[in-house]
């Protein structure tokens, strides 16, 4: 199974709702990714979680709050967004490894989020 | 971009014509990956090639990478309809921490 899940595939929220994006890969990867992608743009990576701890913010605002259950879950809590987070969520994940041999990341098919 | 620029931006070819493109990046890396998404979904891994690598092949993909310049290209051999796509590069600086490109959209005229 060479799959990363995301559910939901689209998803509208009002500026005042509290959602969640959810991920889940099942290849026993220990690195898991979260990445936001404007129309046109190349994906930006927000969070890197390594062996389910926190390695990497990028100063993304804390109105995204990532959490990673266990090392197959990955969430993104999301509270009080804009209308300009509106974009295409994507989780990856990789196995993780912290030296060669590199490998590569696989992605799941994202979730389009619209905030109004 | 995170990463660095890729150039071009639109690249429209005919059916069974090559297609280069060129990625830029800043910093020094571990490795430099090139992905495909189509339509704006997920990304799909094509090839890895390492720094201490200069050229690397895959069926119809050849990479190369000039860690001096900072620089990689792609090139798809005898493209088909089925290669138009947005086309990424990816600089692994630190083992699991990838940035990606501006992207090259590559359109395949049957």
């Amino acid at each position: 199974d060479t799959e990363v899940t995301q559910t939901p595939k689209h998803l509208v929220m009002g500026m005042t709702n509290k959602k969640s994006l959810k991920c889940e890969q099942h290849m026993g990867h220990r690195a898991m990714y979260w990445y936001k992608q404007k129309a046109k743009k190349p994906p930006e990576l927000m969070f890197v979680y390594s062996y389910e701890k926190l390695s990497i913010n990028e100063s993304v605002p804390s109105r995204f709050s990532p959490e990673c259950p266990n090392s197959s879950l990955l969430n993104l809590h999301l509270h009080a967004l804009q209308p300009e987070d509106s974009a295409l969520y994507l989780c990856a994940s990789s196995q993780g490894l912290r030296g060669p041999p590199e490998t590569e990341a696989f992605f799941g098919q994202g979730t389009r989020l619209t905030v109004v | 971009s995170q990463q660095g620029e890729e150039d071009p931006q639109a690249l429209s070819i005919q059916e069974g014509e090559n297609a280069t493109m060129n990625c830029s990046y800043k910093t020094s890396i571990n490795n430099l990956q090139w992905y495909r998404q189509n339509s704006g979904r997920g990304l799909v891994h094509l090839i890895l090639i390492r720094s201490n690598e200069r050229e690397k092949h895959s069926g119809r993909l050849r990479v190369t990478l000039d860690t001096s310049k900072k620089s990689s290209s792609l090139l798809i051999t005898a493209s088909r309809a089925a290669d138009t796509a947005s086309y990424f590069c990816a600089t692994d600086r630190n083992f699991n921490k990838f940035y990606f490109g501006s992207g090259t959209k590559l359109n395949v005229k049957p």
